[in-house]
């Protein structure tokens, strides 16, 4: 039981590059999330979706796009890569409803330089 | 912004003693999470507590839940060396939003 998993698992780029952060999940959660977790500050939400076809912002959007066309993959999009966005991202899942806890990834780790 | 901010940033102590990290969030909740992280992992579902609860065990971990202070407290009775990991509170706002966490509590146990 693979639970969620996220491809890759570092990853460096160059400004202005761009890339795509896999997350998928096994589970046949509803929700989908991802987040990322900088050194003082925890862990921001960027983008959620709660279902198949459907996104939507977090706290922190600016700079990325997401992509649910399948259930089980939840996809993270950079498209001009800036050191700003050097982090760590999380993907995390739930099932539907208000009580269901988050399964994480174990994140990528991304450098721009 | 971040909703929950928990408090000390960092803890340390010794194998046996209790490990106390408090949270505090701004506006009202549905329930309030607990996740822990252990270096280099993701984060890990500890529990759950929800608005009309106040208190809730499992295992060596207690958490309190006063809504009328907007705080909740994370007890680990007995600590254990394997207890060292980062804690972060998460809250879910009434409009049932997505989580929104804190900036962690790193706890430190030595044996």
């Amino acid at each position: 039981n693979a639970g969620v998993t996220q491809t890759p698992k570092f990853r460096v780029l160059k400004t202005g590059q761009s890339m795509t952060l896999l997350c998928a999940q096994d589970m046949n959660h509803e929700y989908m999330y991802w987040y990322r977790q900088d050194p003082g500050m925890g862990l921001r939400l960027i983008h959620y979706s709660v279902g198949e076809g459907t996104t939507a912002k977090g706290e922190v959007p600016d700079g990325y796009n997401v992509s649910r066309l399948k259930k089980q993959n939840f996809l993270l999009g950079l498209e001009s890569a800036a050191p700003s966005q050097t982090s760590v991202y999380f993907c995390a899942s739930s099932g539907q409803g208000t009580y269901s806890p988050l399964h994480f990834g174990n994140g990528t780790r991304l450098t721009v330089t | 912004s971040q909703q929950g901010e928990e408090d000390p940033q960092a803890l340390s102590i010794q194998e046996g003693e209790n490990a106390t990290m408090n949270c505090s969030y701004k506006t009202s909740i549905n329930n309030l999470q607990w996740y822990r992280q252990n270096s280099g992992r993701g984060l890990v579902h500890l529990i759950l507590i929800r608005s009309n609860e106040r208190e809730k065990h499992s295992g060596r971990l207690r958490v309190t839940l006063d809504t009328s202070k907007k705080s909740s407290s994370l007890l680990i009775t007995a600590s254990r060396a394997a207890d060292t990991a980062s804690y972060f509170c998460a809250t879910e706002g009434q409009a049932g939003t997505a989580l929104i966490f804190g900036k962690g509590t790193t706890l430190s146990v030595s044996s």
